[in-house]
């Protein structure tokens, strides 16, 4: 695609339910990040891939973040059990090579747990 | 991260007027990134810079980095209502893949 494609764009999830983000990197880009933005903050790094391996995942907060890229293109980022500290926006970026260079992101997915 | 400190963290600027942000690091700067943020979307890249003394243009807004002192400043020149959103300075300080970010400079252009 031309851009970064993430979605949902807004989810709404009560307390305890899984929700499950998707990101549509740009065609042909190697390097895939997620990371977290709560209101009135810069964005927090949560994980990285390189085609389909998961090469980092350090910022992830809890066993309860796990994200996949099983073809070395989309990606879910999927929260299980969410919690309200988990709202938050989850932006996704990619870049065509794997160290780091100018990086495109998404609109994001704005998850708002109640 | 408390590892880039932007400043200020809001500012209200006359339209055609000049404005600064300035991002400090604590850490060695191997590259440092501008982005600009509207309220509810994504970051849009404005510029890149990875060495010392290393400043660039576009249109309006200059980047400036000064290694030594582990800083870049953001100058916007003639301010336009276009120029409002939330400007963020993001940094790689492990010489790897990770992206740091500063907090924010929320920019306000009054008319």
């Amino acid at each position: 695609g031309a851009g970064v494609s993430q979605s949902p764009r807004y989810k709404v999830a009560k307390r305890g339910q899984d929700v499950a983000l998707r990101c549509d990197p740009i065609s042909g880009h190697v390097s895939l990040f997620w990371y977290q933005q709560a209101l009135g903050q810069g964005p927090e790094f949560l994980t990285y891939f390189q085609n389909e391996a998961q090469l980092d995942k350090s910022g992830l907060p809890s066993d309860r973040f796990f994200a996949e890229r099983p073809e070395g293109s989309v990606s879910t980022l999927k929260i299980q059990r969410t919690q309200q500290e988990d709202s938050a926006v989850y932006l996704c970026a990619s870049s065509f090579r794997d160290r780091l260079v100018k990086l495109f992101f998404g609109e994001g997915s704005r998850l708002t747990v109640l | 991260s408390q590892e880039l400190e932007q400043s200020p963290q809001s500012l209200i600027v006359q339209e055609g007027k000049n404005l600064t942000i300035n991002c400090t690091s604590s850490k060695t700067l191997y590259g440092l990134y501008w982005y600009k943020q509207k309220y509810g979307e994504g970051l849009i890249f404005l510029m890149m810079l990875q060495k010392g003394g290393e400043e660039k243009s576009h249109e309006k807004i200059t980047a400036k980095l000064d290694e030594k002192k582990q800083q870049s400043s953001l100058h916007i020149t003639a301010s336009q209502p276009s120029h409002a959103g939330i400007y963020l300075c993001g940094a790689d300080i492990r010489n790897d893949y990770k992206l740091s970010f500063g907090a924010g400079t929320t920019v306000t252009v009054r008319a």
